[in-house]
């Protein structure tokens, strides 16, 4: 079975400084991993994807992601981080369940940016 | 388009009473899930479906059942509220086929007391 570990449930940074939220996954198969943002009230919404090719993966406000399949890791990061980017971000990696896809999601990382 | 959306946004039941989260989405996915949030226990599957008239149990389905009459709409039952089921719930949706994106909508917070 598949399955996603996020090492850190809170991350506290500063403005400006740069950030890394960590992901191990554990899979027999293919792996196909996301990570999404979660802002306060709000539903989740796609950051980026990894399904082949590059293995640096880039996505919306000015976050990346390297997957190594060697480590089993697929961690996001962002070299500055801006008050904004406070929210909850979850890795999850796809799998197919009973026929159909589905998402397994970690347990989330809380980022918080201190001014 | 207005992605996906759910109703209510927050609710407070009895334990016992029953009600209705209800989900729509007007990007004619097939697929559509719905998930439970807990703090610190990210997002499980509760139920999912892959097309109108096809639904089947995801991880955590007990005490929850759903229905999929049309490719819009996806409503996500509880009959008997118990305080377990305090959570935020998430309905998504996608296209089908390979490993695209979901789609999610904003969340019904429900309390169970």
């Amino acid at each position: 079975a598949q399955s996603v570990t996020q090492l850190d449930s809170q991350v506290p940074v500063f403005e400006e400084a740069p950030v890394e939220l960590r992901c191990n996954y554990s899979s027999s198969v293919s792996v196909y991993l996301f990570w999404y943002v979660q802002y306060p009230n709000q539903g989740l919404q796609l950051l980026l994807k990894y399904l082949s090719g590059s293995t640096l993966v880039k996505g919306i406000n000015g976050f990346e992601a390297e997957f190594n399949k060697s480590q089993t890791s697929f961690h996001l990061r962002k070299p500055s981080v801006h008050i904004s980017d406070t929210a909850e971000y979850f890795c999850a990696v796809s799998a197919y369940y009973q026929g159909a896809q589905k998402l397994v999601f970690g347990q989330g990382t809380r980022l918080t940016i201190n001014p | 388009n207005a992605g996906v959306t759910q109703t209510p946004k927050f609710r407070i039941l009895k334990i016992g009473q029953s009600m209705t989260l209800q989900c729509t989405q007007d990007m004619n996915h097939n697929y559509m899930y719905w998930y439970r949030q807990d703090p610190g226990m990210g997002l499980k599957l509760i139920y999912y479906s892959v097309g109108a008239g096809i639904t089947d149990k995801g991880e955590v389905p007990n005490g929850y059942n759903v229905s999929r009459s049309t490719t819009e709409d996806f409503p996500l039952r509880l009959e008997l509220a118990a305080p377990s089921q305090t959570s935020v719930y998430f309905c998504a949706s996608r296209v089908a086929g390979g490993h695209e994106t979901q789609y999610f909508g904003p969340g019904t917070r429900l309390l169970v007391l």
